[in-house]
């Protein structure tokens, strides 16, 4: 198993343009979301989905969206990137939802320019 | 709100020093707890978790007991060593008003000088 994989694992962006990050896992997990780690502030939650076709907002949304056509993969869109969403990013994954053990993808660490 | 809070850091502990990070944790509900460790570059992967009050968790020599009265998941290791040098994170994880979330504190880096 692969687990949870991340791409790219380094992305500069200018002031505006848009991008998809990408997550992937192979283990089947229901639910699976999405976390920007910026220093002093541990990780935030930007979206998650409880399955294929279920997305929901987490405590920083705004300027991210989010789909979940497959259990699989659950990319995160950039829609005109800013500044502020200079991060790294991590993708999650578990059996079952915020009680369960999380899967952790190895990041993406993103620069706006 | 739902929250969780992690003494910070860094801290900086000499070879078989004795660890403890505390956590403290706010909840509606009862959440599941807790301990991520991430090592430099890499993504986060569990240490430790408990379900219930009273639960103890454990691995690779660290310990935390689940307190519902003090509201507490404090994590202990009785003698650190320099590959345990990484950030540590608390969190809580539950459906009461945190709506489905998994909340982190902020994280306590921890360096082990040999």
């Amino acid at each position: 198993n692969a687990g949870v994989t991340q791409t790219p694992k380094f992305q500069v962006l200018k002031t505006g343009q848009s991008m998809t990050l990408q997550c992937a896992q192979d283990m089947n997990h229901e639910y699976m979301s999405w976390y920007r780690q910026d220093p002093g502030m541990g990780l935030r939650l930007i979206h998650y989905s409880v399955g294929a076709g279920i997305t929901d907002q987490g405590e920083v949304p705004n300027g991210y969206n989010v789909s979940r056509s497959t259990t699989e993969d659950f990319p995160l869109r950039l829609l005109s990137a800013a500044p502020s969403q200079t991060s790294v990013y991590f993708c999650a994954s578990s059996d079952s939802g915020p009680t369960d053990t999380q899967y952790f993808g190895p990041g993406t660490r993103l620069t706006v320019l | 709100g739902d929250s969780v809070t992690q003494m910070e850091g860094p801290v900086t502990l000499s070879e078989e020093a004795f660890l403890t990070i505390n956590c403290t944790y706010t909840a509606t509900g009862y959440p599941s707890l807790f301990w991520y460790v991430q090592y430099p570059g890499e993504g986060l992967q569990l240490l430790l978790k408990a379900t219930k009050a009273d639960d103890k968790g454990s691995n690779k020599g660290f310990e935390a007991t689940y307190r519902k009265e003090t509201t507490s998941f404090h994590l202990e290791k009785g003698s650190v060593q320099v590959s345990d040098s990484a950030v540590y994170f608390c969190a809580q994880g539950g459906y009461g008003g945190s709506q489905g979330n998994l909340i982190f504190g902020k994280g306590t880096k921890l360096s082990v000088k040999p």
